[in-house]
């Protein structure tokens, strides 16, 4: 089994719809969670961390569920700006490196 | 503020040539510091990471190396380049101790011919 798993997409929503997308990951000992972002032929750009009680940073909400062991990302009322690929991110433990999942593909029609 | 430089931005190699990348890091010390390789369309492949000067640490066996000569450089390396080298490769830093988000360069793309 993958150390994190997302769904590859593409997600095709029209403007202004609500997208989610949801990634599982299999080390229980995992600490910390992330969501970046990567444009096309562009570096990964961190989008929001994910804290255990769930946060919002304007149309996007990132949860977790430590139970099942997965971690979630809504964005509301989609824009064309946001086609983009999201990469689900997890942090072991220790001075190891951040896990990147391979990302799922979101493209927002006008 | 923190800034990640790599350079060049783009290359073509032939293949049996060598391979130079370089990465800096301003504005921390002590970062930690990775190399990534992104096939086309692919998810992200860590190469190498690096927690301290002359640390490396190496995820994959493969045609590369790395070297940390100073705090805030790292170098990635090849003596005989191979096509299946090709691809996008990413720098990124963190701060070093765990549990903190990566930042990264703006990338080198990377074709072997």
């Amino acid at each position: 089994r993958k150390e994190v798993e997302q769904d590859p997409g593409p997600f095709n929503v029209p403007e202004g719809a609500t997208v989610a997308f949801n990634c599982t990951y299999s080390n229980s000992a995992s600490q910390s969670f992330f969501w970046y972002r990567q444009d096309c032929r562009k570096e990964p750009k961190l989008l929001m961390s994910v804290y255990s009680s769930g946060n919002e940073d304007g149309r996007f909400t990132a949860q977790l569920n430590r139970a099942s062991q997965y971690i979630s990302l809504l964005i509301r009322d989609s824009k064309l700006s946001d086609s983009a690929t999201y990469l689900c991110v997890v942090f072991r433990s220790g001075n190891t490196p951040l896990v990147f999942g391979k990302g799922t593909r979101l493209s927002v029609i006008a | 503020s923190q800034t990640i430089h790599q350079w060049p931005a783009t290359l073509v190699q032939p293949v049996g040539s060598p391979l130079s990348l370089e990465c800096t890091v301003e504005g921390t010390s002590n970062p930690n510091l990775y190399w990534y390789r992104q096939a086309a369309g692919r998810g992200l492949q860590l190469l190498f990471y690096s927690v301290g000067i002359g640390q490396i640490s190496s995820e994959v066996p493969q045609n590369l190396s790395a070297s940390r000569p100073q705090d805030r450089q790292f170098i990635l390396s090849s003596k005989k380049l191979l096509l299946s080298d090709s691809g996008f490769y990413l720098c990124a830093w963190s701060v070093g101790g765990g549990a903190h988000e990566q930042f990264f360069g703006p990338g080198t793309r990377l074709t072997v011919l």
